[in-house]
């Protein structure tokens, strides 16, 4: 079974709406911590936001938010105000085990971004 | 700080031919890791060291071998390139904890782009 699914290929969103990435997670571990990152078109990989299995609270960062749906295990990231910068790449990666443990993150296949002018 | 970097940025080789990748942090970080991207897939998982002198697989370490001889070096070796190692390769670094609930997001390298015919 995948890990983490992310059941969105592709998405459009017009400049200055918000937008909702999904990422839905597998794991029977009880301690895990879930991450975005962005890849740019030049191909880096961008740290975006953390959520931690034990967070009471969803992560945010700036224009940045974890909406954390742990019964239904989701992890959506959501870009409030999209800009054209945010045009990109988008994977939702799990660490499965304690914060501090070099565990490896398992990658969703992404969600390419366009945001439209 | 230059971060993570990686050396080279590109590479052609032939099947059969043997190459070097070399990935070199400076934020004294414990923990290093190398992923490959095939189009269309998040990342997988290599190989990783914990610290100096120690390697442990990952996901798919088939045809690699790594060294991690410095602590700010992390070494992937190909002894006998095919066709299918034709990928996009990541080096990561992370903590290994600061403590009070930090997550140890892992910092991404610019890539290498390998191509073998």
């Amino acid at each position: 079974a995948q890990k983490i699914t992310q059941t969105q290929p592709g998405m459009f969103v017009q400049e200055k709406e918000a937008v909702t990435l999904d990422c839905t997670y597998d794991t029977s571990d009880p301690s895990y911590g879930l991450f975005w990152y962005k890849q740019p078109s030049s191909g880096e990989m961008i740290f975006l936001i953390y959520q931690g299995s034990y967070d009471q609270q969803n992560a945010t960062e700036g224009r940045y938010s974890l909406n954390f749906q742990k019964a239904r295990k989701s992890a959506n990231l959501v870009i409030s105000a999209s800009q054209l910068g945010d045009s990109a790449m988008y994977f939702c990666a799990m660490r499965e085990g304690p914060s501090g443990s070099a565990r490896q993150l398992t990658f969703g296949s992404g969600t390419q971004l366009t945001v439209l002018p | 700080n230059a971060g993570v970097t990686q050396t080279p940025k590109f590479r052609v080789l032939k099947t059969g031919q043997s190459m070097t990748l070399l990935c070199a942090q400076d934020m004294n970080h414990e923990y290093m890791y190398w992923y490959r991207q095939d189009p269309g897939m998040g990342l997988r998982l290599i190989h990783y060291s914990v610290g100096e002198g120690t390697t442990a697989k990952g996901e798919v370490p088939d045809g690699y071998n790594v060294s991690r001889l410095k602590k700010q070096n992390f070494l992937l070796g190909l002894e006998s390139a095919a066709p299918s190692q034709t990928s996009v390769y990541f080096c990561a670094s992370s903590y290994h904890t600061r403590g009070g609930g930090d997550y140890n997001e892992q910092f991404f390298g610019p890539g290498t782009r390998l191509t073998v015919l």
